[in-house]
């Protein structure tokens, strides 16, 4: 089973909200990433937990704000977005940093 | 650094018909992998086929397969009897196979691939 599951599908947000995007995978992968994209763009990291420790932070602003609480489960906490932060977040998983990706269906996050 | 490059936006190819999607990349490493990637309307990035550098022979995965030529850092996808399920974004992408998470996944512009019945 090469499931990576998200939740919500789709979320709307004013830019005062505060929401959290959650991603899931029981494949004992111990690499999870988070991606934004953008319509007919290729994904852009934002970050990487290795292990639960966070590896990579793309410059992503502080209004994003990871978080790995076990091996299973990622987090991106959402503060004080613009319009422009509106994308469809992917999160994708790896059994390994050197191992294929395995992606989850997203989130298609809007801000208004 | 390493660069991917897909030189065609948008293909298009007839039901049962078969195409070829183009990848070429840049790197001064000897150990990688490569990918693509299928991402449908419905969004979700899916696996198609992976290849990992030291292997001579071409990866296949059903009615995919690709042409590998590493002299010519040259990674191309051919659809065999193309399907309307195989519309979609192709993208190529890149890693290399040491350095851990800190071992970005690079990715190319994509191919638009549509399919006409």
């Amino acid at each position: 089973d090469t499931e990576v599951t998200q939740t919500p599908k789709h979320l709307v947000m004013g830019m005062t909200n505060k929401k959290s995007l959650k991603c899931e995978q029981h494949m004992g992968h111990r690499a999870m990433y988070w991606y934004k994209q953008k319509a007919k763009k290729p994904p852009e990291l934002m970050f990487v937990y290795s292990y639960e420790k966070l590896s990579i932070n793309e410059s992503v602003p502080s209004r994003f704000s990871p978080e790995c609480p076990n091996s299973s489960l990622l987090n991106l906490h959402l503060h004080a977005l613009q319009p422009e932060d509106s994308a469809l977040y992917l999160c994708a998983s790896s059994l390994a940093g050197s191992y294929e990706q395995y992606f989850g269906p997203g989130t298609r996050l809007t801000v208004t | 650094a390493q660069t991917v490059t897909q030189s065609q936006p948008e293909m298009s190819v007839q039901e049962a018909e078969t195409v070829t999607l183009s990848c070429t990349y840049d790197t001064s490493e000897s150990d990688y992998y490569l990918f693509w990637y299928k991402q449908p309307p419905s969004r979700q990035m899916i696996l198609v086929i992976r290849q990992e550098a030291y292997k001579q022979q071409n990866a296949t995965e059903n009615r995919f397969s690709v042409n590998f030529q590493k002299a010519a850092k040259s990674f191309s996808l051919k659809i065999s009897d193309s399907q309307l399920g195989d519309a979609a974004m192709y993208f190529c992408a890149y890693r290399k196979n040491y350095g851990g998470a800190t071992n970005k996944l690079i990715f190319g512009t994509g191919t638009l691939l549509a399919v006409q019945p």
